[in-house]
């Protein structure tokens, strides 16, 4: 069936570094959306992403969308305690408009 | 505007037996999906209701069924409850399809023993 893998798994970085996690699809994307879950809370939209090749920026956050609508990164900047969470990306299949969640990225920042 | 809302937020039951999980969505929003998340699996894809329709569905057994009421709010039922079973359902509402953004409800912890 239609997947959605996202790497790296889990990610460590000191305050400061920078950090991008990448999605692949089995198959080509209507869209597609990223959601961060903190620890104990519940996902929360960031973004979402349509055109092919699009590129958005949320402060220090950059969301790209691949040319083949198949694949997406969110890479994020100097990195600060608060990003501290796990970063679901989700793709929107077309025709059925069905939701696939990637496996998350749980991104730690130590201070 | 008030968010997602699921109840309940906390659930301990037996093997074998039957839950009903609860969720209202935001004020004119017509979409509800289900989700369970689990360590192991992250996020599962249950179904989808818009207006009272099912209108996707995941790859679960049909011991997990929805229903969407006329005022949108949506109940999720698991019957013949498994070990298995343990995990945060999570709701979602969307104003329409899958081009809309989701907002999340807490959650309803459930734990089978």
């Amino acid at each position: 069936g239609q997947q959605v893998m996202q790497i790296p798994q889990y990610q460590h970085v000191q305050e400061g570094e920078d950090f991008t996690t990448y999605c692949n699809s089995s198959t080509t994307l209507s869209n597609i959306q990223w959601y961060k879950q903190r620890p104990g809370g519940h996902p929360v939209f960031l973004i979402q992403l349509v055109k092919s090749g699009e590129v958005k920026k949320q402060k220090r956050l950059t969301f790209q969308f691949g040319e083949a609508k198949k694949n997406s990164s969110l890479h994020i900047t100097a990195t600060q305690t608060t990003d501290v969470g796990t970063y679901f990306c989700a793709g929107v299949t077309s025709g059925t408009y069905k939701y696939i969640f990637g496996t998350g990225t749980r991104l730690k920042v130590l201070a | 505007k008030a968010g997602v809302t699921q109840t309940p937020r906390y659930l301990i039951k037996t093997r074998g037996q039957q839950v009903t999980l609860s969720c209202s969505p935001i004020s004119g929003h017509r979409s509800v999906s289900w989700y369970q998340q689990t360590p192991g699996q992250g996020l599962q894809f249950l179904f989808e209701y818009f207006s009272e329709t099912q209108r996707n569905k995941g790859n679960f057994p049909g011991r997990f069924s929805g229903r969407q009421f006329s005022n949108s709010r949506s109940e999720m039922n698991v019957s013949t409850l498994e070990l298995g079973d343990s995990a945060l359902y999570l709701c979602a509402s969307s104003l329409g399809t899958g081009t809309n953004e989701q907002y999340f409800g807490p959650g309803t912890r459930l734990t089978v023993t």
